[in-house]
């Protein structure tokens, strides 16, 4: 039972590069979501989707886009890095109504 | 605006005491609440959750208190463990808003032995 799986683990980019990050789970779940963590911060919603086909801006959507093509898939992209997108990324999901989310282990983007 | 912050950045405990770690949440819409916990170089765990029709629930070896007169959120960990050395979170989810969770920064608990 793999639960969320996120790839790639590590990465670094130089600046303007464009990178796509893949979370995958199989639970079946409807919601996911995509989350960054800052050195010593709690993690803030980037967007998020309810269902196949939809998304959302989050919190902190500036600089990402996110495509919900496939149910057990949520790819979040970056266009053009910027040094300011160095962080660690967290990608989340649950099935319906008030559940504690899941979450994957994390990838750790750095932009140069 | 709505956050859910910690009252302590950092608690040391000697192994085998009590711990209590505290959080703030000034949004009275939120209806449901979450502890987590994350490990060096992994995501956010669950822990316990609870309801905002409750005040108090019980896990093994944690508990948990709201206290929505005062919006506030505490995590009872009992005899505490070296291996429950982490940094904890509470999260709060409003009513409505398709479980998009708030999280505080986070408090790190070092377990001593």
């Amino acid at each position: 039972n793999a639960g969320v799986t996120q790839t790639p683990k590590f990465r670094v980019l130089k600046t303007g590069q464009s990178m796509t990050l893949l979370c995958a789970q199989d639970m079946n779940h409807e919601y996911m979501y995509w989350y960054r963590q800052d050195p010593g911060m709690g993690l803030r919603l980037i967007h998020y989707s309810v269902g196949e086909g939809t998304t959302a801006k989050g919190e902190v959507p500036d600089g990402y886009n996110v495509s919900r093509l496939k149910k057990q898939n949520f790819l979040l992209g970056l266009e053009s890095a910027a040094p300011s997108q160095t962080s660690v990324y967290f990608c989340a999901s649950i099935g319906q109504g008030n559940q504690p989310q899941h979450f994957g282990d994390g990838t750790r983007l750095s932009i140069l | 605006g709505e956050s859910v912050g910690l009252h302590l950045p950092t608690l040391s405990v000697q192994e085998g005491d009590n711990s209590i770690i505290n959080c703030a949440y000034s949004n009275s819409a939120s209806d449901y609440f979450i502890w987590y916990k994350q490990e060096s170089g992994k995501g956010p765990q669950f822990i316990i959750d609870i309801r905002s029709n409750m005040d108090k629930r019980q896990g093994q070896r944690v508990t948990v208190l709201l206290n929505k007169t005062v919006k506030h959120l505490s995590l009872q960990i009992a005899a505490t463990q070296p291996g429950d050395s982490a940094v904890y979170f509470c999260a709060e989810i409003l009513s409505g808003g398709y479980n998009k969770l708030i999280f505080g920064a986070g408090t790190r608990l070092a377990v001593h032995p």
